[in-house]
C-alpha cells in the first residue's frame, strides 16, 4: 500500500512569508503527527491529529497551525516565517496515534528560509 | 517529562563488525520504546519497538534491543554491520495515552570497509 506522502519535498521561502505542508497518511490511518527536525534540536514534536482533532500539541509558538480533513488527510501552516523555521517537516501517520502504536513517516519536506 | 538520550553523537564501525548503540531514557509509567533509522534525504523507518513482555525483541535487518529498566536503558545491537546500515539512528519513548513520541538527538552511524 502506499505510504505517507507529503508535498511540496522542498520549497524556499522568505522572511514574513508564510508556508503551507501538505501531508496524505496511509489509507485507514486516522492519526497524523508532524515532527520539526533541525541539525541543533534534532526531532521536535509539533502536534498531533486524529479524526479532525489536535489532541497533543508540542512547544511551539502560534504561528505553527495544523488542521486534518475528514479524509484523514493534513495541512500545516507556518506564518510569518523566520530564518530559524528552517528545517525538515516530518509527517506521520497511525492507527491510532504514537500512544498505541508504530508511527510511519513520510519523506519530509524541507523548507528554507532566506 | 519523558526524556532520551544518546550519550553517543558519531560512531564509526567496520563492516563486519558487531555494534552497539546506547539509548537511556527518563519516564514515570512504563514507556513504550522505539528505534528509527533514517537515510540521508529520507523519512524515519521503524527499526523494532517494546511495549511490554520479553525484554528483548527483534527487528528488522537483523537489529534487537533490549529493555533493562533498572538501568533505564533500550540499547540497540547487531553482531555484524554492512555498509548499507550507514544512517542515523534515533532513539524514542513514548507511552499510552500520550500522542507524541520523544526523540533521541540520535547517533550517526558510519561504516568503513
Amino acid at each position: 500500500k502506499a505510504g505517507v506522502t507529503q508535498t511540496p519535498r522542498y520549497l524556499i521561502k522568505t522572511r514574513g512569508q508564510q508556508v503551507t505542508l501538505s501531508c496524505s497518511p496511509i489509507s485507514g490511518h486516522r492519526s497524523v503527527s508532524w515532527y520539526q527536525q533541525t541539525p541543533g534540536q534534532g526531532l521536535q514534536f509539533l502536534f498531533e491529529y486524529f479524526s479532525e482533532t489536535q489532541r497533543n500539541k508540542g512547544n511551539f509558538p502560534g504561528r505553527f497551525s495544523g488542521r486534518q480533513f475528514s479524509n484523514s488527510r493534513s495541512e500545516m501552516n507556518v506564518s510569518t516565517l523566520e530564518l530559524g523555521d528552517s528545517a525538515l517537516y516530518l509527517c506521520a501517520s497511525s492507527l491510532a496515534g504514537a500512544g498505541t502504536g508504530e508511527l510511519f513517516f513520510g519523506e519530509g519536506s524541507r523548507l528554507t528560509v532566506l | 517529562a519523558q526524556s532520551v538520550t544518546q550519550p553517543d553523537i558519531h560512531i564509526t564501525v567496520s563492516e563486519g563488525a558487531s555494534l552497539e548503540l546506547r539509548c537511556n531514557y527518563s519516564y514515570g509509567a512504563t514507556p513504550y520504546l522505539f528505534w528509527y533509522v533514517q537515510s540521508p534525504g529520507q523519512g524515519l523507518q521503524l527499526l523494532l519497538k517494546y511495549f511490554s513482555g520479553d525484554t528483548l525483541v527483534q527487528g528488522i535487518k537483523g537489529f534487537e534491543a533490549e529493555f533493562k529498566r533498572s538501568q533505564s536503558s533500550f540499547n540497540l545491537r547487531k553482531p555484524s554491520v554492512h555498509w548499507s546500515d550507514a544512517a542515523e539512528y534515533f532513539c524514542a519513548v513514548g507511552a499510552r495515552g500520550n500522542e507524541k513520541l520523544t526523540f533521541g538527538t540520535g547517533t550517526r552511524l558510519t561504516i568503513i570497509p
